[in-house]
């Protein structure tokens, strides 16, 4: 099955730097990728998603890029903030009318942004 | 933040015994998940259902039960054979034909 390694599990920054997040799956069928942000005790939202037919995608602050070949993305956070503070997942799955849409996560990344 | 919600926001369970959490959206998503998380670790899919009186079972689904008997709820019942039950407990739903899942706040369950 499936299988979603992400890196670095801890990141502290400073405030205004960059920050990146990589994660790396095994099932080339994969076809989705969205990266979660959640704070302390809260639930999971969604911030980006890309789809395998795009290699990048930017929203603001942030960014997203895959790399199908070597079957790895990556999460892009640009002039941090103190509120970026939280843990970051991506996930991986296969979406389509046949399919069941579950996600795979990454183990997760602690983010910390220093002021 | 609306559209789903999870009940009790916390549950405490002594050993032995069998706890239901509640999960109810009111968004007209036909597929619903239940995730659990535990600390330092990612999001471990227990079932999942695509369709009313229909479910499956995910990676960890060992000690866990669900039933799907209404579109908008999907309770996760955590019984004895559940060998270490105490985590996060996260419900959710996506729309079909749609990519992105909603999460519910979650209910954290501690075992005494």
């Amino acid at each position: 099955g499936e299988n979603v390694e992400q890196h670095p599990s801890t990141l502290s920054v400073q405030e205004g730097d960059s920050a990146v997040i990589k994660c790396t799956y095994s099932d080339s069928a994969s076809n989705y990728f969205p990266w979660y942000k959640q704070e302390l005790g809260k639930r999971p939202q969604l911030i980006i998603d890309i789809r395998s037919n795009v290699g990048e995608k930017k929203d603001q602050r942030i960014a997203v890029t895959l790399n199908k070949t070597a079957k790895h993305f990556s999460l892009h956070i640009t002039e941090t903030q103190p509120e970026d503070s939280a843990v970051y997942f991506c996930a991986a799955s296969m979406q389509g009318s046949s399919n069941t849409g579950k996600l795979i996560f990454g183990q997760g990344t602690t983010l910390q942004v220093k002021p | 933040d609306g559209g789903i919600t999870q009940s009790p926001k916390y549950l405490f369970r002594k050993e032995g015994q069998n706890v239901t959490l509640s999960c109810e959206q009111n968004l007209n998503h036909d597929a619903m998940y239940w995730y659990r998380q535990d600390p330092g670790q990612g999001l471990r899919l227990i079932y999942y259902s695509q369709i009313v009186n229909d479910f499956q079972k995910g990676d960890i689904a060992e000690g866990y039960s669900v039933s799907r008997e209404k579109k908008e709820s999907f309770p996760l019942t955590v019984t004895s054979a559940q060998k270490n039950p105490t985590a996060f407990y996260l419900c959710a739903s996506k729309e079909g034909g749609v990519n992105e899942q909603f999460f519910g706040p979650g209910t954290r369950l501690t075992v005494l």
